[in-house]
């Protein structure tokens, strides 16, 4: 069974960078698993941020990016705001006819 | 602009059935795979099904395979999740969501869930 790897907290404070990161139990994620990103506030559905490894869905600030670094995918925020404290999720396409893969999720505080 | 809209939540007994309907507005509903998604309290996120543009392909998490079904109406621009035999790890809130399909695979629009309480 795959397994999608996510910190399960992270902190930044105000103005940092910080980098959370979605790996593989077994194996390395790379650009064929089409690496997406989101963000979800509580009580509130999820919103798209970055699809395809590192491309940013409309309306999405650029302080927001993603990229694969070593054998993960990654989303950095540069320049934290405190409204980015939220659940950060990345997903994996595994391949047709397979199950879509959710990591477990990042709570992201910014203080 | 793209809507979805989710309804058919509530309490259900366990082993009796629900469906979950998400009513699609805003684009050609017909031409996009959609997947359900849930969240239970306090949990991440869970990929549940995908049904493609057309019905003829489906797809299932282990957790729900041979519970859950999923289904789409294009005449009424509308997807169903019936929820069969259901079990009290299944509350959860049940998302829909579009997919963007080949050359990307990602959810690009999500409705804003239905919540489903399994309790006798």
């Amino acid at each position: 069974q795959t397994v999608v790897t996510q910190e399960p907290s992270f902190s930044v404070s105000p103005g940092g960078t910080v980098t959370l990161t979605c790996g593989l139990s077994s194996g390395s994620v790379s650009t064929s698993y089409y690496p997406s990103w989101y963000q979800q506030t509580p009580g509130q559905a999820p919103r798209t941020l970055i699809y395809s490894t590192n491309t940013r869905s409309s309306g999405v600030p650029d302080r927001f990016s993603g990229s694969i670094l070593g054998n993960k995918a990654a989303l950095t925020i540069t320049g934290a705001q405190a409204d980015d404290e939220s659940d950060y999720y990345c997903v994996l396409y595994m391949g047709s006819g397979k199950p879509w893969v959710f990591g477990g999720g990042t709570k992201l505080t910014v203080l | 602009q793209v809507q979805l809209v989710e309804s058919g939540g509530g309490v259900v007994q366990p082993g009796r059935s629900l469906r979950l309907s998400c009513a699609a507005s805003g684009f050609t509903f017909r031409s996009y795979a959609m997947h359900w998604v849930r969240q239970a309290p306090g949990k991440g996120l869970e990929w549940v099904a995908v049904i493609s543009f057309d019905g003829g392909n489906k797809y299932y998490a282990d957790s729900v395979k041979g519970r859950f079904t999923i289904s789409r109406d294009n005449s009424k621009n509308t997807l169903y999740l019936d929820i069969n035999s259901p079990r009290a790890e299944d509350t959860a809130v049940f998302y829909c969501a579009r997919e963007r399909s080949y050359p990307t695979f990602f959810f690009d629009q999500w409705g804003q869930g239905t919540l489903v309480t399994v309790s006798s």
